[in-house]
């Protein structure tokens, strides 16, 4: 199994750009999660999917970060434009979630993201 | 306000010392999940609770839903352990995850 894979894994940018993250999840797993990971706020869940379905977005920042996952093996983070406050390590997560019950969290190596 | 407190913030051990890491949370949950960040940064899950206590190695987890608490236990700890142990909640609709600043562990040789 390949496990949470994610890319670019580091990207330097500059502010107003465009950035898109992106994360293929562990195969047969059917919730993702896009977290963000800052020095200043910790680890924060930003948006959760099930099955495809974007179920919770309250962490999203702003109107500038918007997630998809158009089937189930691909999803993105997009940044439209990027601050220097965005900058931070962003870390997609999969499982395996079944009626009733929540499944085992398997993360991505993080894509770390610099904005100048 | 912190939904989720780690104690302590960081600690040094010895190795083979047996180590304490506690997790407290004040919203109704579904799930406490552990954590653990190496120094080059990949998380990797070491736990999911809903109850009662889980071991894998020398790592053990408890939980105790009434009183809102949970502990991470390393027994025989080693340099390797060395990491940030991180505990997540993950509140009763399901849908937020909540995560304690972590704890960082050094286990000296």
């Amino acid at each position: 199994d390949a496990g949470v894979i994610q890319s670019p894994r580091h990207e330097v940018t500059e502010m107003g750009q465009e950035v898109t993250l992106r994360c293929k999840p562990i195969s047969g797993h059917n919730s993702l999660f896009w977290y963000r990971q800052t020095m200043m706020r910790g680890l924060e869940l930003l948006i959760y999917f099930n099955n495809n379905v974007p179920i919770d977005d309250s962490g999203m920042p702003e109107d500038r970060f918007s997630a998809k996952m158009p089937n189930a093996s691909f999803s993105t983070l997009k940044i439209q434009p990027s601050e220097p406050r965005d900058s931070a390590v962003y870390f997609c997560a999969s499982s395996l979630e079944l009626a009733g019950g929540h499944g085992e969290l398997f993360f991505g190596e993080g894509s770390r993201l610099t904005v100048l | 306000k912190n939904e989720v407190e780690q104690s302590p913030q960081n600690l040094t051990a010895q190795e083979g010392e047996f180590i304490t890491i506690n997790c407290s949370y004040s919203v109704g949950i579904s799930a406490l999940h552990w954590l653990q960040q190496h120094p080059g940064g990949g998380i990797v899950s070491l736990f999911m609770l809903s109850s009662g206590k889980k071991k894998h190695g020398r790592l053990i987890a408890t939980i105790n839903i009434q009183e809102k608490h949970s502990s991470l236990h390393i027994t025989a700890s080693h340099p390797r352990d060395s990491a940030v142990y991180i505990c997540a909640v993950r509140s009763d609709t399901g849908n937020q995850f909540y995560f304690g600043t972590g704890t960082s562990l050094t286990v000296i040789p």
